[in-house]
């Protein structure tokens, strides 16, 4: 257990619908980054929080937003799905973010099907 | 770019040895290693930073040779446990703050 947890573990749902993911970080951590995995795919890096405010952008589409909140949970908004969306929703987070001693910790994932 | 991981998958009989290698076409400040089975999350393995040391983690240890930018994973003695994909994943530099994975290499140790 990573001490990284993630809600909903799974997540079925209709085309053109919204859904959001939670994440909540290890105790202590400050960054909380948010990966995509398709089938058979690598993990594609998706956006970055450092202590509430955004850090780095990946490959992220302009239907996707995600926010950290004061509490440092952080939030993944998925608009507009599309069936290309379903994919395993990865959050992981580590201590502070941008070290390269930094290391981070994933959480189980939200496996999102879109139908 | 991402880091380039070879071989893509490779196939163990319990006892014997294999290496995954990781290369860059960017300096990398470090390189980290999860292994990740089917359905789960990847799990931290390993973290190298430039300067080319090794580490080992039970049998399975790591060098990184920043001249070639290239990292290996080596695993001696597989055990079954030890299926499952392996990403490497880089730090590239001051400034970039995302951690960049290679596609990943495919263990499978059979009996």
């Amino acid at each position: 257990d990573s001490g990284v947890t993630q809600t909903p573990k799974h997540l079925i749902t209709a085309t053109g619908q919204r859904v959001t993911l939670r994440c909540s970080p290890r105790s202590g951590d400050l960054s909380v980054y948010w990966y995509q995995q398709s089938l058979d795919q690598g993990l594609q890096f998706l956006i970055q929080y450092y202590n509430g405010e955004e850090r780095a952008k990946g490959n992220i589409l302009e239907r996707f937003s995600a926010q950290q909140f004061p509490d440092l949970h952080s939030e993944l908004n998925l608009s507009s799905l599309e069936l290309g969306d379903s994919a395993l929703y990865f959050c992981a987070s580590s201590v502070v973010g941008g070290s390269s001693t930094d290391t981070q910790y994933f959480g189980p994932g939200t496996r999102l099907t879109v139908l | 770019q991402q880091p380039v991981q070879s071989p893509q998958a490779v196939i163990l009989r319990e006892g014997e040895d294999a290496v995954i290698n990781c290369s860059s076409s960017k300096a990398l400040y470090s390189v980290h290693w999860y292994r990740q089975k089917h359905g789960e999350a990847p799990v931290f393995l390993m973290i190298l930073l430039k300067g080319g040391e090794q580490k080992g983690h039970d049998k399975i240890s790591a060098s990184f040779n920043e001249k070639k930018q290239q990292s290996s994973l080596y695993l001696t003695a597989s055990q079954l446990s030890y299926s499952g994909t392996y990403f490497c994943g880089g730090y590239s530099g001051a400034g970039s703050y995302q951690l960049t994975f290679g596609k990943g290499t495919k263990l499978s140790v059979i009996p």
